[in-house]
């Protein structure tokens, strides 16, 4: 079964560096999404990625933030200076050709494994 | 107003047990639903998508209420692998974003 691949799993940094993550979305889908998730609170929106752009972003996703699709298969998420409060789960998700209004199919997400980002 | 709330829990059940699980979103223009799970420190699961019909895959039963504004699932004969949070999830946007409730945590004992 395909599935969204994450690296690192685990990336420990000093506060003031850049750090990227990165992903392998499922190989058909073309909607690809950031999220992350602080210790013990819920999962956020991030940003959404289509067709080699940004499509929505978040009010967390600042100008720290950035996204990109270097190749046919990876999708990466860039922060330029982290923060502490930046230390969370990051997931990448996909999900199939554009959502379609008329129904749920292409809204399915499936998510990786996550980043554990700590930032010290 | 949360965009999507849930009783957090826990659910404490015996093994065979039936939970139920709301969860209330605040958009009324809201048009596509999920049930996610997840286990401790992993990713979310899509467990299921929620139809206005209401629909059933095995023992799990989602329901739709758009007058009410709120979503349910419902788990039969509960297995200990059940164990897990359960995440409410509500499409914003016209990209698919998601958003997440905080989750409902079950614990299914021997």
């Amino acid at each position: 079964e395909p599935e969204v691949t994450q690296t690192p799993s685990h990336q420990v940094t000093q506060m003031g560096q850049e750090v990227i993550l990165r992903c392998v979305p499922i190989s058909n889908h073309l909607y690809f999404y950031w999220y992350r998730q602080i210790l013990g609170q819920k999962v956020e929106f991030l940003v959404s990625f289509y067709n080699n752009e940004i499509s929505e972003k978040s009010e967390i996703f600042d100008d720290q933030f950035s996204v990109e699709r270097p190749d046919g298969s990876n999708f990466t998420l860039k922060i330029r200076s982290t923060k502490l409060e930046d230390s969370a789960m990051y997931f990448c998700a996909s999900s199939v050709p554009p959502p379609s209004p008329w129904g749920l199919a292409g809204y399915e997400q499936y998510f990786g494994p996550g980043t554990r980002l700590t930032v010290t | 107003r949360k965009e999507v709330e849930q009783d957090p829990g826990p659910f404490n059940v015996p093994e065979g047990a039936t939970v139920a699980f709301n969860c209330t979103y605040s958009n009324s223009a809201s048009q596509s639903f999920f049930w996610y799970r997840q286990d401790c420190r992993k990713e979310p699961k899509l467990l299921m998508s929620v139809y206005s019909s209401g629909n059933e895959d095995g023992r799990f039963t989602a329901q739709l209420n758009r007058a009410s504004q709120y979503i349910s699932l419902l788990i039969r004969d509960s297995k200990l692998s059940d164990s897990a949070t359960y995440l409410c999830v509500v499409i914003k946007g016209s990209q698919g974003n998601l958003i997440f409730g905080k989750g409902t945590k079950l614990s299914v004992k021997p």
